[in-house]
């Protein structure tokens, strides 16, 4: 079993949808937990913290479930410039992130 | 402030072969983590260091190594390269005292 799994997606929305990943991780030591925006060929860029009280930044929604073990984001009235794999990741308590596979989101007109 | 840095951009190596990446760390960042990323894949932690030491690693072999250097810059070296090393190699910097980090943007490795 993968540490931190997600799906893959891709997810294929139209312009001013919500849409809602999820993802699960293993190790309930886990510290600090994180989305990431990886653009095609470029490096992660921090999106959000995820807290337990969960968390808001604009269109954005972030959620963490420590009994679950389980994190969501929830992205409402998507731009086309929101197309982007977003990582889910974890923080151990070594001190190294962990991260998903990604799930691949496509916004289109 | 600065952002991370990585050199070179992309890199062409063949099997058996040695390659040094180098990283310098976002301006204040006094720790320095590697992750090496395969195609389809999320990157996947190599090494850490802090305080010129290594602070924690991955699953990777001895033939992966590093350094940090005083003004907390670092180096990632691999050694006798296979195919499989082929991947975009990222350097994250970040506060001991905080847990985000910050990516560089990445060198890409290909193995022939």
């Amino acid at each position: 079993r993968k540490e931190v799994e997600q799906d893959p997606g891709p997810f294929n929305v139209p312009e001013g949808a919500t849409v809602a990943f999820n993802c699960t991780y293993s190790n309930s030591a886990s510290q600090s937990f994180f989305w990431y925006r990886q653009d095609c060929r470029k490096e992660p860029k921090l999106l959000m913290s995820v807290y337990s009280s969960g968390n808001e930044d604009g269109r954005f929604t972030a959620q963490l479930n420590r009994a679950s073990q389980y994190i969501s984001l929830l992205i409402r009235d998507s731009k086309l410039s929101d197309s982007a794999t977003y990582l889910c990741v974890v923080k151990t308590n070594t001190d190294k992130l962990i991260f998903g596979t990604g799930t691949r989101l496509q916004v289109f007109p | 402030e600065t952002g991370v840095t990585q050199s070179p951009t992309h890199l062409i190596k063949t099997r058996g072969q040695q390659v040094t990446l180098r990283c310098s760390s976002q301006s204040g960042h006094n720790t320095v983590s590697w992750y090496q990323q395969a195609l389809g894949q999320g990157p996947q932690f190599i090494f850490q260091y802090y305080r010129e030491e290594e602070n924690g690693r991955g699953n990777f072999p001895p033939r992966f190594s590093g350094l940090q250097f005083p003004n907390y810059s670092s180096e990632l070296n691999v050694n006798a390269l296979e195919l499989d090393d082929s991947a975009l190699y990222l350097c994250a910097s970040s506060l001991v005292s905080r847990p985000e980090q910050f990516f560089g943007p990445g060198t890409r490795l290909t193995v022939l």
